[in-house]
Parts: structure tokens; C-alpha cells; sequence
């Protein structure tokens, strides 16, 4: 099994829509989780950050932890066409000697006018 | 704001030529990355530095040696390139190694003929 497993897609929804993306993951041992957003041919960005398990909102973005079952997820309300690109999870177990910080292979999304 | 300034954008090269590639931050951020981003295999740690004369080995380091003169500039180079180093490299700086948000450059297209 995979570090990090993240549904490659594509992803192509109608603008306004509601997008839901997730990764998963295995080591029990990652704290910090991360949404990172790549526009094509550009590097990435990060988009969200949250520590441990719960919620967090930032405008139209919700960004979900559930380390019980090792699911995290992005979602997108009211989709906008700039919101097209790639959105990469992220997690990390903490730094320092120990550092790891492990990307999903991204998921490209498109959202059509 | 420049942030990362990775150079060059984009080359061309010749298989068992030298190469580096530059990457400069005017954060002052202590720790700064490596990374290879592949289609279908996403974003691969290469080489990693905690701070100014340290390094340390990613997830893909053979191939590839680094260095960390100061806080600034990490340069990455690849002794004698080989057509599966063919990728686009992205530099990024945190201002704690594995903690916190990465800022990546814009990156550098490579390709090994």
C-alpha cells in the first residue's frame, strides 16, 4: 500500500459546483495535513493547512481530517473556473529529525464555464 | 516579492553532461528542498537542508548532489544527466524544516537526450 493515495482523476464539474477531493493515507504517524493548488506549468501553492484531526474553512474551501480512519479531504463550494488545476494533499509527521513530508500524486480538476 | 528564483526555466541536455540548476530564496528561511515532479509519480523529495551547511538525502537522491553555502542558495547538480533525470525540478523553502507552508519556485524543465 501506498504512503498517500490520491484519485488522479480528472475531475471536470460545472461551475458553481460542490467538489469533493480526498487522500488517504497509512502512517498513523502524520500530524500535519496540507492541500497545495498547481496551475499548469507553474509551481505549487499552498492552498490549506491543518493540524490533527477537524475542520477549517477558508472562504470557499473546507479543508477535513479524520485520522481514525486516515481520510482527509478538500472541498470546493461554488466552483469557479479559476479554480481549474491540479490540487496535491500533503502530510507531514512533524520535522525535525524525524522530517518527512509526503505528497499524493495530485488530482487534475476542471471546472467549465 | 521575488520568493524562490529557480534558474534556468527550461534546457536541454546532452546525456553524461553536468548540470545545475539554481535556486535562490530572499525569505531567509532556514530550511529549503529539492523536489522532482514526474507524471504519474508525482512530487519525489531529492535532496533536503535544514540549514546552512546541511544537507540531507530525500526519498530520490542518487544521481544528485547538493549543496548550502549560506541561507540563500541551494543549488542542485547532476554529475553526468541521464535520460531518466528528464523532469521538471522544483526548489522550495520553509521557514522550519517539515513544518509549515512550502514555497516553491516556478521550477526547471529539464530534459536529457
Amino acid at each position: 500500500q501506498k504512503e498517500v493515495e490520491q484519485d488522479p482523476g480528472p475531475l471536470s464539474v460545472p461551475e458553481g459546483a460542490i467538489v469533493s477531493l480526498n487522500c488517504t493515507y497509512s502512517n498513523s504517524a502524520f500530524q500535519y495535513f496540507m492541500w497545495y493548488r498547481q496551475y499548469s506549468r507553474k509551481g505549487p501553492e499552498l492552498l490549506m493547512y491543518t493540524y490533527s484531526s477537524g475542520n477549517k474553512e477558508d472562504g470557499r474551501f473546507t479543508a477535513q481530517v479524520d485520522k481514525s480512519s486516515k481520510y482527509i479531504s478538500l472541498f470546493i463550494r461554488d466552483s469557479q473556473p479559476s479554480d481549474s488545476a491540479t490540487y496535491l494533499c500533503a502530510m507531514s509527521d512533524g520535522g525535525g529529525s524525524n522530517y518527512k513530508l509526503t505528497f499524493g500524486k495530485g488530482t487534475l480538476l476542471t471546472v467549465n464555464p | 516579492i521575488a520568493g524562490i528564483t529557480q534558474a534556468p526555466t527550461s534546457q536541454i541536455l546532452a546525456a553524461g553532461r553536468r548540470m545545475t540548476l539554481r535556486c535562490t530564496q530572499d525569505m531567509r528561511h532556514n530550511a529549503m528542498y529539492w523536489y522532482r515532479q514526474d507524471l504519474g509519480l508525482g512530487l519525489r523529495l531529492i535532496h533536503y537542508s535544514n540549514t546552512a551547511g546541511t544537507t540531507g538525502k530525500g526519498e530520490v537522491p542518487d544521481g544528485y548532489s547538493v549543496s548550502r553555502a549560506n541561507t540563500d542558495d541551494f543549488p542542485l547538480t547532476l554529475a553526468s544527466a541521464v535520460p531518466s533525470q528528464t523532469s521538471v525540478y522544483f526548489c522550495a523553502s520553509s521557514a522550519v524544516l517539515g513544518a509549515g507552508e512550502l514555497f516553491f519556485g516556478e521550477g526547471s524543465r529539464l530534459t536529457v537526450l
